[in-house]
């Protein structure tokens, strides 16, 4: 099974910062990576798809960059909707696995 | 627009059963894939089960494997989630997913159903 490394677990942060989280999968995954936003109570919704690709929707103030193994999220100008929590998940080979999220807190 | 609806969750004994059903509509549910995925209490996202079109392909994660069935009724555009067995440790939300691209991309979820497992 590929595993999922995910950093930090939780971080502090104002409206206006830059936020980075990263990704690290246990073996290439050649770019099959999604990021997925979670709002308490409610499911988790895909942010960026194959790493870098926006999904219909996602404001432009988040990005995802990275190959092979390592993999990163960015928000550029964090608004107060997006305190959340953020998942990568690897979609090259099943089992599909998540990493164990990134909990963004004002 | 796509919708997907989870129900079929409550609360069950240790070693009980449950059929979770997702009801799915604003696409043609026959050519997705679809899976099941769950979240423990204040933890994180975990795969569950995958099942391809036409019931061809059929995946389960190793720490439900033998007392899960998943199943699709294209006609009821429908996803079933059999769970047998059940332990102390499975009381989760199930989710439902839309599997795109390769079928393994996750691009829509219902809103989960609450399976509670205690005595």
């Amino acid at each position: 099974d590929i595993q999922m490394t995910q950093s930090p677990s939780s971080l502090s942060a104002s409206v206006g910062d830059r936020v980075t989280i990263t990704c690290r999968a246990s073996q290439s995954i050649s770019s099959y990576l999604n990021w997925y936003q979670q709002k308490p109570g409610k499911a988790p919704k895909l942010l960026i798809y194959a790493a870098s690709t926006l999904q219909s929707g996602v404001p432009s103030r988040f990005s995802g960059s990275g190959s092979e193994t390592d993999y990163t999220l960015t928000i550029s100008s964090l608004e107060p909707e997006d305190f959340a929590t953020y998942y990568c998940q690897q979609s090259n080979s099943i089992p599909l696995t998540f990493g164990g999220g990134t909990k963004v807190e004002i | 627009e796509v919708q997907l609806v989870e129900s079929g969750g409550g609360l069950v004994q240790p070693g009980g059963s449950l059929r979770l059903s997702c009801a799915a509509s604003g696409f043609t549910f026959s050519i997705y894939d679809m899976h099941w995925v769950r979240q423990a209490p204040g933890k994180g996202l975990e795969w569950v089960s995958h099942i391809s079109p036409s019931s061809s392909t059929r995946h389960y994660a190793d720490s439900m494997k033998g007392r899960l069935t998943i199943s699709r009724d294209d006609a009821k555009q429908s996803l079933y989630l059999q769970m047998n067995s059940l332990r102390d440790e499975d009381t989760a939300v199930y989710y439902c997913a839309r599997g795109d691209g390769r079928g393994y991309l996750l691009d829509s979820w219902g809103q989960g159903t609450l399976v509670t497992v205690s005595s």
